[in-house]
């Protein structure tokens, strides 16, 4: 299995454009991460999915960002307008099931810089 | 609430150990996970343990787990330059739900 695969790796965009960020976890996992890494913030957790529903979204920092799972291999992360204090390291990460340790697979991130 | 606190940098001299340290707060915890994150890279895992267990050994990794104070610590014998990366500390908690909490972070530099 290739992994957890985002793109695009890097985007620069200017404030007020809309920004997608795409992600496709492994192959059979059945749940979803969406993270936001900043040197202020550390590592924050956004959004998960579960079989592709939404379970906790309270990560969400505001309107302007959405999430959706329309199926089993693709997830998209909108910035709607973006803005310059979005600019972050985006990470996608993918685990199967509940029994066992969970690990989380991490993509290697989408670099994200607003202007 | 849920909270993970770790020291933001740790600097050690090639060869010797390195012991990064953590706390948390959901006395409830059923898995406690290390991660790495090397330059430019997703976070990948290192070792865990289960909360039913005080240490747990990995070749040159050794993880202690006191649940009483709930502090977790990672050592690492004989560090070596391609250790220096950021280390995270995580707790998952019970209920059957997957949601993990990282900590900040520690960035160990390792000096040749």
């Amino acid at each position: 299995d290739a992994g957890v695969i985002q793109s695009p790796r890097h985007e620069v965009t200017e404030m007020g454009q809309e920004v997608t960020l795409r992600c496709k976890p492994i192959s059979g996992h059945d749940y979803l991460f969406w993270y936001r890494q900043t040197m202020m913030r550390g590592l924050e957790l956004l959004i998960y999915f579960n079989n592709n529903v939404p379970i906790d979204d309270s990560g969400m920092p505001e309107d302007r960002f959405s999430a959706k799972m329309p199926n089993a291999s693709f997830s998209t992360l909108k910035i709607q307008p973006s803005e310059p204090r979005d600019s972050a390291v985006y990470f996608c990460a993918s685990s199967l099931g509940l029994a066992g340790h969970n690990e989380q697979f991490f993509g290697p991130g989408t670099r994200l810089t607003v202007l | 609430g849920e909270d993970v606190e770790q020291s933001l940098f740790l600097s050690v001299r090639e060869g010797d150990s390195s012991v990064i340290n953590c706390t948390y707060t959901d006395s409830s915890s059923t898995y406690l996970y290390w991660y790495k994150q090397e330059p430019g890279a997703g976070l990948q895992l290192l070792t865990y343990i289960f909360s039913n267990m005080d240490m747990k050994q990995d070749q040159r990794l050794t993880v202690l787990l006191n649940k009483k104070d709930k502090h977790l610590s990672l050592r690492i014998a004989d560090t070596q330059t391609g250790d220096s990366a950021i280390y995270f500390c995580a707790e998952r908690y019970s209920g059957g739900y997957q949601k993990v909490t990282f900590g900040t972070g520690t960035k160990l530099q390792v000096i040749p």
